[in-house]
């Protein structure tokens, strides 16, 4: 069965300091993958998406994410943190035909320290 | 994301009652998801609805949960005689078309959360 894991639940970071959220995948072919933001009581806002070509894929609020077949793997990364990106991020990935049916991980809530 | 609407963002039931979960999607979007997100968990899926159609409702659990999407009006999500388990956060996501470029390109409403005493 499909799955998507993401091996930590909580990371905190300094300000300034870069970080790397990682996502691992279980599935037959390529899925199309994303990363996913959650503000406390809000609903999800896209940060970028996967579906074919250049693995680096550009998002918004300077994230970014590759794409690793050899390694089931699509993980974020940001160079610089702010304190505004203290939320939960939920890496999911999509199947093919299957439209917006979406296998979320378990999100890895970010705390960002002064 | 402030484009689908869900309707009552917070709702206490007590057990045995019914909750109605509302959602309207994003103008010009046809086709609408149901997620639950348990506590400490991530995102579930549901069910996958375009108008007056069920498309996909292999997320949804077998006994007590309907939806719906009419023709006119939001969708709704029905959950019969709640139990404590089905507290939660409920979001609708929406999107424009179900095909690769529908796949992950989903709109999600703020949720609604649902507390059964």
């Amino acid at each position: 069965a499909q799955s998507v894991t993401q091996p930590d639940i909580h990371i905190t970071v300094s300000e300034g300091a870069s970080l790397e959220l990682r996502c691992n995948y279980s599935y037959g072919a390529t899925p199309y993958l994303f990363w996913y933001v959650q503000s406390p009581g809000q609903g999800l806002q896209l940060l970028l998406k996967y579906f074919s070509g250049d693995t680096l894929v550009q998002g918004i609020k300077g994230f970014e994410a590759e794409f690793k077949r050899s390694q089931s793997s699509f993980n974020l990364r940001k160079p610089s943190v702010h304190w505004s990106d203290a939320a939960e991020y939920f890496c999911a990935v999509g199947l093919y035909n299957q439209g917006g049916k979406l296998i979320f991980g378990q999100g890895t809530e970010l705390s960002v320290k002064p | 994301n402030a484009g689908v609407m869900q309707n009552p963002r917070h709702l206490v039931r007590r057990r045995g009652q019914e909750a109605r979960l509302r959602c309207s999607p994003m103008k010009g979007h046809s086709h609408v998801y149901w997620y639950r997100q348990l506590p400490e968990e991530g995102l579930k899926f549901m069910v996958y609805l375009q108008k007056e159609n069920i498309i996909d409702e292999s997320g949804m659990p077998k006994e007590r949960f309907s939806a719906e999407f009419p023709k006119e009006g939001p969708s709704i999500l029905r959950i019969q005689q709640v139990v404590r388990g089905d507290s939660a956060a409920y979001f609708c996501a929406s999107s424009p078309s179900s095909g690769r470029l529908g796949a992950g390109e989903l709109f999600f409403g703020e949720g609604s959360r649902l507390t059964v005493l």
